[in-house]
């Protein structure tokens, strides 16, 4: 059984560009959340997605934004790329109902220069 | 808000020795509480978990204990292996759906000599 998976692992953007991060979750999960996780910090909440629809977010502006496909995989995308986006983003999938529990992928660590 | 306080500053230790990472929260409503941990150039694991108060969540030998009434939730490990060295991080989750946003600490990176 395959675990949530993230592509590409990593990337390397340049200051003003898009990106665009994908998601596969785990078998059986409907429900995927993405984190940001800045060095040497926690991971932060950026929105959470069920039946296509975002259902959660966090304080994270416009530029950030998400969708979610009929098979449940996930894309975030950021727009106007920062130097302060740089970031280990983290993809968690789960499902709704159950007792929260949370599976994460290994995560798309992305460089803007 | 709802928010999770772990301790500052990496654990060093040496192998065999006893583990207390610490970690307290503010929380509206009941939270579920989380330890995952981060090996490097990982994701991240669920270590254990614990959703009502005095739940006590174990798993590969680390303990914790939901203390409503102190709001922590701290780490324990009898004796540490090298294997145990990672990047630990305390988490609640609170909210109207069966499975909520998470909301981490900052992480305490333990180092396990030999």
């Amino acid at each position: 059984d395959a675990g949530v998976t993230q592509s590409p692992t990593h990337l390397i953007k340049t200051r003003g560009q898009q990106v665009t991060l994908r998601c596969s979750p785990k078998s059986g999960h409907d429900t995927v959340s993405w984190y940001q996780q800045a060095l040497g910090q926690g991971p932060q909440f950026i929105f959470q997605y069920y039946e296509e629809e975002e259902r959660q977010r966090g304080n994270f502006p416009d530029r950030f934004s998400g969708h979610q496909f009929p098979n449940y995989s996930s894309e975030l995308n950021v727009n106007a790329l920062l130097l302060g986006d740089s970031a280990l983003y983290l993809c968690a999938s789960s499902r709704d109902g159950r007792t929260d529990t949370q599976y994460f992928g290994p995560g798309t660590r992305l460089t803007v220069l | 808000g709802n928010s999770v306080t772990q301790m500052e500053g990496p654990v060093t230790l040496s192998e065999e020795a006893f583990l207390t990472i610490n970690c307290t929260y503010t929380a509206t409503g009941y939270p579920s509480l989380f330890w995952y941990v981060q090996y490097p150039g990982e994701g991240l694991q669920l270590l254990l978990k614990a959703t009502k108060a005095d739940d006590k969540g174990s798993n590969k030998g680390f303990e914790a204990t939901y203390r409503k009434e102190t709001t922590s939730f701290h780490l324990e490990k009898g004796s540490v292996q090298v294997s145990d060295s990672a990047v630990y991080f305390c988490a609640l989750s609170v909210g109207p759906y069966g499975n909520n946003r998470l909301a981490f600490g900052k992480g305490n990176q333990v180092v396990v000599i030999p």
